[in-house]
């Protein structure tokens, strides 16, 4: 069973900074999601990776699958910024929406 | 924009009772999904659903659980009997396809057992 690691466990930056989450996986995948978890509690996907790179306004996320790792960067934090990133993968065979993910990454902006 | 729909947001039930979670799927999407958060803990899977049945369940997803699609908007989660290590955030999420799409999920139901 794929274990999932993610790192840093808790990060705070200044408004304007850029952030970078990593994302760590011990097995084959078929997909990787990156997910952001807001304080109350809804979570909202922000990308959906099996190889290269995408981007959306100023988040990117990239995925080396040699290395099993992934990283979401995000370009001039914003207090809105703020929340949990999670990462989770669907190991390779396995069916969709079976996934697994990691414990998430606290995020504070403060302005 | 379309959204998963999820209802009640919190809901309070005695030890014992039966539970039924209700979510309404994005209308265009043929794959559903329950996840729960215990408070602190990971996201964890608990079912699939496509086409009506179960398409795969994890080792949470025991006899007290059971999963519906009444009708051709809603999905339900049902707790046959709660217990107090039940207490956690559920999740719906939906997506269109089986390969390459996305989840899109619900804002979650807070289930509180007491």
């Amino acid at each position: 069973k794929n274990e999932v690691e993610q790192s840093p466990q808790n990060l705070t930056a200044q408004e304007g900074e850029f952030i970078t989450i990593n994302c760590s996986y011990s097995v084959g995948i078929s997909a990787l999601h990156w997910l952001q978890q807001h304080p109350g509690g809804g979570i909202v996907s922000l990308f959906m990776l099996s190889s290269g790179k995408k981007k959306h306004g100023r988040l990117i996320a990239t995925i080396n699958i040699q290395e099993k790792h992934s990283s979401l960067h995000i370009t001039a934090s914003h207090p809105r910024d703020s929340a949990v990133y999670i990462c989770a993968v669907e190991d390779y065979g396995g069916s969709q929406g079976n996934l697994i993910f990691g414990k998430g990454t606290k995020l504070s902006v403060k302005p | 924009e379309p959204e998963v729909t999820q209802t009640p947001s919190h809901q309070v039930t005695q030890m014992g009772q039966e539970v039924i979670l209700r979510c309404v799927p994005i209308s265009n999407h043929l794959y559903f999904y329950w996840y729960r958060q215990i408070l602190g803990q990971k996201v964890e899977f608990l079912v699939s659903f496509y086409n009506n049945e179960i398409s795969e369940k994890s080792e949470i997803f025991d006899d007290q659980f059971s999963v519906e699609r009444p009708d051709g908007s809603n999905f339900t989660l049902k707790i046959r009997s709660t217990k107090l290590e039940d207490s956690a955030m559920y999740f719906c999420a939906s997506s269109e396809g089986f390969f390459d799409t996305e989840a899109f999920f619900g804002q979650g139901t807070r289930l509180t057992v007491v």
